[in-house]
């Protein structure tokens, strides 16, 4: 199936722990996003990648890192979780970033509880 | 700011129609989308509107005046299955995408 796949779909963790989401999609896109919801169901963009050149970085902390190793992938590694961290992050790809119908087309997300 | 305004709840019967609206004050304007998202699940997409106008799929239309800042999603004979949350998100000069929070349908017998 063409697709953007994440893992894990659940993670429960402790505060302080070290973390990694993997993202994958094999629709031949340029572009891939991670994008974190909250409980009020904002999206708020983190990061994007395009031909593994990082296009835009929110003003996230420093704890989130995106690795890509490939246009293909995009992970998402969170350093010393915090109890705000709590959150679902979906991960996303669009055919090209800088254009207008830029349509994405997301993960099924993943559910990060820091306890 | 940048700023995108939809109601947080609406409720509509099986079989009736529904206007969700969606109002945006954003740093110039690429084209506005509307994602549906089902409890739990990941957003897909809906429609793209850049030109003032309708734009009609199915029994989904979407509407765009760019001069008033203010599209609208509408949906005809609803199904059950149309119970979910309706994100509008505008694409602004950067070519960023700024998302509403949400409209949450929900859809009665």
């Amino acid at each position: 199936d063409t697709a953007v796949s994440q893992t894990p779909k659940y993670l429960v963790t402790q505060m302080g722990n070290d973390k990694s989401i993997k993202c994958e999609q094999n629709l031949g896109h340029d572009t891939m996003y991670w994008y974190k919801q909250d409980s009020k169901k904002f999206l708020k963009i983190m990061f994007s990648y395009n031909n593994k050149e990082l296009i835009i970085n929110e003003t996230v902390p420093n704890r989130f890192s995106p690795k890509s190793p490939d246009k293909a992938h995009l992970n998402l590694h969170i350093n010393s979780l915090e109890l705000g961290d709590s959150a679902v992050y979906f991960c996303a790809s669009s055919q090209e970033g800088g254009t207008g119908a830029n349509v994405l087309t997301f993960g099924a997300g993943s559910r990060l509880t820091v306890l | 700011g940048q700023n995108i305004d939809q109601p947080t709840e609406m409720t509509a019967t099986e079989g009736a129609i529904v206007q969700i609206n969606c109002t945006y004050q954003t740093s110039g304007f690429n084209g506005l989308f509307w994602y549906q998202q089902h409890a739990g699940e990941a957003p897909t997409f809906l429609s793209y509107n850049v030109l003032d106008g309708l734009e009609e799929k199915g029994r989904f239309s979407s509407f765009l005046s760019r001069s008033k800042g203010y599209s609208y999603l509408l949906l005809k004979e609803l199904q059950m299955k149309d119970s979910a949350s309706y994100l509008c998100a505008v694409m602004d000069s950067n070519y960023q995408l700024i998302w509403g929070a949400g409209t949450k349908l929900i859809i009665k017998p």
